[in-house]
C-alpha cells in the first residue's frame, strides 16, 4: 500500500524557516517524481513544486522561487520542502504527493504551516 | 500562472447529473491532455477520480466521467449519491516552467 506521511510542520514567525519531510513507503521510491501541493485555511489548491526521481529536476511555482528547495534522499525514501523567508501567506497546510506521468496518483494527508508572531 | 476557472458551487438531488466545468487557456488545459479531477472532503486528502481528460483511476465508479473541448475541461458526475458531496478540484499541467495548475475549486452539494 502506497503510504506518503508528512511531518515538519508547525508555527513559525514571519522570516524563518522550516523543513517538512515527506516518508514515503509502499513503492519504488526513487522511480518516481514528486510534488508538494498547498492549501491555505478555506482555500483552494496550489501547486508548489516537484521534482525528477533522481533529483535532476526541480521546478517552484512563481511565489516561492527563491524561498523554497525541494530536495529527497532516496536512500531515506524521503521527500522534503525547505522554506526560507517564510511570509503569512505562506500559511497552509503542505501535502506532498506522488505523480505517475503527469498525474498527481496519491496523497498524503499533509502538514500544517502557520506562520504568524 | 492564473487559476483555471471553476463555478464556486453546483448541486443536484440524489440520483441527477451534475457537470462542473473546468477553463484555462491555449499554454495548459487547451495545450495538453493532462486534465485530472480531484475530490476532496472536509479535512481530508484530496483523491484522484480523473486523470488525462477522461480516465479514471481503479475503484473510481464509472458515475464519474470526463471531456475537454479547447481550453475547457468537464467533470461530469452521474447518479449523485450523498456521498459525492465534496469539493472538486481540476488540475492541468502548463510545461515544463510552469508545471501545474489547479483550478479555483468547486463545492459540489447533494440536494
Amino acid at each position: 500500500e502506497v503510504q506518503l506521511v508528512e511531518s515538519g510542520g508547525g508555527l513559525v514567525q514571519p522570516g524563518g524557516s522550516l523543513r517538512l519531510s515527506c516518508a514515503a513507503s509502499g513503492f519504488t521510491f526513487s522511480s518516481y517524481w514528486m510534488h508538494w501541493v498547498r492549501q491555505a485555511p478555506g482555500k483552494g489548491l496550489v501547486w508548489v513544486s516537484h521534482i525528477a526521481n533522481d533529483g535532476s529536476t526541480t521546478v517552484y511555482a512563481d511565489s516561492v522561487k527563491g524561498r523554497f528547495t525541494v530536495s529527497r534522499d532516496n536512500a531515506k525514501n524521503t521527500l522534503y520542502l525547505r522554506m526560507n523567508s517564510l511570509r503569512a501567506e505562506d500559511t497552509a497546510v503542505y501535502y506532498c504527493a506522488r505523480a505517475e506521468g503527469s498525474t498527481l496518483e496519491y496523497w498524503g494527508q499533509g502538514a500544517l504551516v502557520t506562520v504568524s508572531s | 500562472q492564473s487559476a483555471l476557472t471553476q463555478p464556486p458551487s453546483a448541486s443536484g438531488s440524489p440520483g441527477q447529473s451534475v457537470t462542473i466545468s473546468c477553463t484555462g487557456t491555449s499554454s495548459d488545459v487547451g495545450g495538453y491532455n493532462y486534465v485530472s479531477w480531484y475530490q476532496q472532503h472536509p479535512g481530508k486528502a484530496p483523491k484522484l477520480m480523473i486523470y488525462e481528460v477522461s480516465k479514471r483511476p481503479s475503484g473510481v465508479p464509472d458515475r464519474f466521467s470526463g471531456s475537454k473541448s479547447d481550453n475547457t475541461a468537464s467533470l461530469t458526475v452521474s447518479g449523485l449519491q450523498a456521498e459525492d458531496e465534496a469539493d472538486y478540484y481540476c488540475s492541468s499541467y502548463a510545461g515544463t516552467n510552469n508545471a501545474y495548475v489547479f483550478g479555483t475549486g468547486t463545492k459540489v452539494t447533494v440536494l
